[in-house]
Order: structure tokens, then C-alpha cells, then sequence
């Protein structure tokens, strides 16, 4: 039983290009979280969506960030213009409903920004 | 506001002892889910427990075991013998009914020595 896949492991950018992060969630799980830890900090969350839907995106950045989760294939996180901020590990996880459902992670996409 | 504290940063340990990590949380909810998650040095998030607030009954598996107090809002774990493989960076998170978002503390370093 596969668990959550994200691709790719390491994504190394230029300032100012764009990076897309792809998860694809467990078998039968419709529910897809994102968070971020940035280096030396904890994990925060992101953005919550179900498939074609955004649920809560009150922790993405305003500007330069989206996540979509479509009806056919994984859920992709986007960032343009990336900033040497944004440097971090990514995070998704999926879950088979929401509140209070273990939500299981994925291995993490590492983001360099040169 | 809900909040997840783990105050000690890094713990290190020898081989066969016990180790506790502590977490203490804040919620104004009556009902809410605490979870413990392990990142080991690969990076991946790895769910080990999660516990509702209505079930204060400690939990044994294996080496590790909870210790959910709600009087004193804590939900403290043990690795007992420790060994090696242990070594990871554990996080406590919080999660309200209808939030979906964990809220994750800052992690606790754990570091076996042989």
C-alpha cells in the first residue's frame, strides 16, 4: 500500500523562477494538506484542500504562492518568482476525511533557491 | 488561540535509557486531538500516535508509551531502552474538530549515543 508520494525530492531554483512541488496522497485519500518547515523552525501549516476545492488557505503567503488539487492527478504547490526565503522542506500529507484523521506525510520536497 | 510547547530542545541519551519528551499545549476547545510525529535523519514525518481529549488513558507500544494529563494539559512520551534508531527529531502536535491544520511544536532533538 503505497503511502504519500511527492516529487521531486530535491528542487534546486534560481531567484526567480518557479518551482512546483507535485503530492500524490494515499490510496483512497481525498484530503491533502501542505506545510512548510523552514530551517531550524517547526512545521507550519499551509493549505488544506479536498479534490477541486481550496478548504483553508490562511497559511500561504498572499503573493507568489498556490496549491490546487484537481479532480485527475496530484496536487501541485506553486511558487513563482521564488525568493532565497522560501528555501525549505515541503511537506504534504493526505488523510481519509478530515478533523482529527491521521494525517499521514509524505517524504518532503527540499527547495534550494540560489 | 491554540499553542504547542516542547521545551527542551535537545535531549541526549546512552544507549538503554529512558527518555522523556515533554509536551504541554494550550486550547480553549473542550474537544481537540494531540498527535506525536517522528522525523528521523531521512527527513520523512512519520505518525506515531494520536490521541482525542476525551481518552486520558496512557498508551503502550512497544518502547514508547503516553502520558495524557489533562489537568495539566500535557501529553508527555517515553522511550523506554532506548536505542540508536531512535535518534530523530519528535514533534507534538494539536489539531481542533473542524480545523483540519495541525499545530506543531518546535520539536525535541533526540540523540542515542552507542
Amino acid at each position: 500500500n503505497a503511502g504519500v508520494m511527492q516529487n521531486p525530492r530535491h528542487l534546486v531554483r534560481r531567484r526567480g523562477q518557479e518551482a512546483r512541488l507535485r503530492c500524490s496522497p494515499m490510496k483512497g485519500h481525498s484530503h491533502v494538506y501542505w506545510y512548510r518547515q523552514l530551517p531550524e523552525e517547526g512545521l507550519k501549516f499551509m493549505v488544506y484542500l479536498q479534490k477541486e476545492n481550496i478548504i483553508d488557505e490562511s497559511g500561504m503567503p498572499k503573493e507568489r504562492f498556490s496549491a490546487e488539487f484537481p479532480k485527475e492527478g496530484p496536487s501541485i504547490l506553486r511558487i513563482q518568482q521564488v525568493v532565497r526565503g522560501d528555501s525549505a522542506a515541503y511537506f504534504c500529507a493526505s488523510s481519509l476525511a478530515g478533523g482529527g484523521e491521521i494525517q499521514y506525510f509524505g517524504p518532503g520536497t527540499r527547495l534550494t533557491v540560489l | 488561540a491554540q499553542k504547542v510547547t516542547q521545551a527542551q530542545t535537545e535531549i541526549s541519551v546512552v544507549e538503554k535509557e529512558d527518555v522523556t519528551l515533554d509536551c504541554v499545549y494550550e486550547t480553549r476547545d473542550t474537544t481537540y486531538y494531540l498527535f506525536w510525529y517522528k522525523q528521523p535523519p531521512s527527513g520523512e514525518l512519520v505518525f506515531l500516535i494520536r490521541r482525542n481529549s476525551f481518552d486520558e488513558q496512557n498508551e503502550i507500544s512497544g518502547r514508547y508509551s503516553w502520558n495524557f494529563q489533562k489537568s495539566t494539559s500535557s501529553f508527555n512520551f517515553t522511550i523506554t531502552a532506548s536505542q540508536v534508531v531512535d535518534s530523530a527529531v519528535y514533534f507534538c502536535a494539536l489539531e481542533r474538530p473542524g480545523d483540519y491544520k495541525l499545530s506543531f511544536g518546535a520539536g525535541t532533538t533526540v540523540t542515542v549515543r552507542a
